[in-house]
């Protein structure tokens, strides 16, 4: 069974910075483009970045870029976001998703975990 | 800034059929924008249903359908049953990036 398990979530002032993990299990860990998606409380769906396969690619959404930083261990099953200078409007559940193989988009979804930036 | 449009709601019978649409504000929607949707319900995580415009993932239930209509992708739901009240999440590709729409509330009523 696939399984993915963020954490490192919780509160944190503005301009701070907090590392989310998300634990990998079920799957070939080292075949999966891997992503990141929020969501803010009431609010849609936002992608924010995703990673390859060996690190070597990544690519994030315009409002994070410079920010935010994904990159992976293959050898602990595990990927991460670097979150700094934070901002209130990052308050969001964030995901940790599995990138489809062989083709574009996104499977399995973690169950998130809350980031809370005071302001 | 790139702009992906769903309706904001839409309402319909149980047993009955909808369709739920995905536009683009680059222009029409492709196979290239490989169109993924998703489907949440209040509390839960995302899960996903269609990927690639029309493909279905192994746990999609039969009577969800994608398929492109009119320049935009779209989500056909056939014999809707109550528990598909929910949250409809479509996803385009714009070369490296990802993009989400925001959000179709489905009621069933």
């Amino acid at each position: 069974e696939v399984q993915l398990v963020e954490s490192g979530g919780g509160l944190v002032q503005s301009g701070g910075s907090l590392r989310l993990s998300c634990a990998a299990s079920g799957f070939t860990f080292s075949n999966y483009w891997m992503n990141w998606v929020r969501q803010a409380p009431g609010k849609g769906l936002d992608w924010m970045a995703n990673i390859n396969q060996d690190g070597s690619e990544k690519s994030y959404v315009d409002s994070v870029k410079g920010r935010f930083t994904v990159s992976r261990d293959n050898t602990k099953n595990s990927v991460y976001l670097e979150m700094n200078s934070l901002r209130a409007e990052d308050t969001a559940v964030y995901y940790c998703v599995r990138g489809l193989v062989d083709t574009v988009g996104i499977d399995c979804w973690g169950q998130g975990t809350l980031v809370t930036v005071s302001s | 800034q790139t702009v992906v449009t769903q309706e904001p709601s839409l309402t319909v019978s149980p047993g009955g059929t909808v369709t739920l649409t995905c536009a683009s504000s680059t222009g029409a929607v492709t196979s290239g924008y490989f169109p993924n949707w998703f489907q949440q319900k209040a509390g839960q995580a995302p899960r996903a249903l269609i990927y690639s415009t029309s493909n279905k993932h192994s746990w999609t239930p039969a009577r969800f359908s994608g398929s492109l209509l009119g320049g935009k992708a779209a989500l056909t739901l056939s014999g809707v049953q109550p528990e598909d009240e929910a949250e409809y999440y479509c996803l385009l590709y714009y070369g490296g990036i990802l993009v989400f729409g925001g959000g179709t509330k489905l009621t069933v009523l």
